[in-house]
């Protein structure tokens, strides 16, 4: 089976830029993660979705931040506008929820964003 | 809240040496752990995890972890390493099963293997 596909795998842009990364979960997940990586910070939980539903938010750093899940097999985290301090790897995470079990969450490869 | 201390930000062990992986956590409900990997220019890849049951969790690649509820620890180990093993490893406390909550991450641990 398919594992969560990230894209862009890279992306570099200058600071103001409005940047949209992309997910597709694995099919059949409810659960949907998007994490960022820094080397300062290391792994932050920025938002999370169930069967499509923003659950908890309070990780999106500030108001550039924004993330949707339209369907079940498509999410986006938008960053607008765009600034240095965003350079990080963002990741999406997906899995099946409580109610099918104790299910590990599965990453993408992430996306390694650079801001100029 | 939950947080998780991972001490040593990087190991360094001889090819065949014992691996072992220090992780201490703290959350105010019965906690499930996690041990990931995560390769160069990869994602997190689980290694095991402790939800209930018995407290010693076999994992792939030979690792294993014990949890110990008197300790607050979860640290992981492996009998002999590999030079494959050279990785980041991430310990991760969850209030559920990890599939319908965030997960909360140590810092990571950069294991090196020496030749």
């Amino acid at each position: 089976d398919a594992g969560v596909i990230q894209s862009p795998r890279h992306e570099v842009t200058e600071m103001g830029q409005e940047v949209t990364l992309r997910c597709k979960p694995i099919s059949g997940h409810d659960y949907l993660f998007w994490y960022r990586q820094t080397m300062m910070r290391g792994l932050e939980l920025l938002i999370y979705f169930n069967n499509n539903v923003p659950i908890d938010d309070s990780g999106m750093p500030e108001d550039r931040f924004s993330a949707k899940m339209p369907n079940a097999s498509f999410s986006t985290l938008k960053i607008q506008p765009s600034e240095p301090r965003d350079s990080a790897v963002y990741f999406c995470a997906s899995s099946l929820g409580s109610r099918r079990g104790n299910q590990p969450q599965h990453f993408g490869d992430g996306t390694r964003l650079s801001i100029l | 809240a939950q947080s998780v201390t991972q001490l040593g930000s990087h190991v360094s062990v001889s090819e065949g040496a014992l691996v072992l992986l220090r992780c201490n956590y703290s959350s105010s409900v019965p906690p499930y752990l996690f041990w990931y990997v995560q390769y160069p220019n990869q994602g997190l890849q689980l290694l095991l995890k402790y939800t209930t049951g018995a407290t010693l969790v076999k994992g792939i690649n030979g690792f294993e972890a014990e949890f110990k509820k008197s300790e607050t620890s979860f640290h992981l180990t492996k009998p002999s390493a590999h030079m494959s093993d050279a990785a980041e490893y991430f310990c991760a406390v969850s209030n559920s099963g990890g599939g319908a909550d965030g997960l909360t991450f140590g810092k990571g641990t950069h294991l090196i293997i020496q030749p």
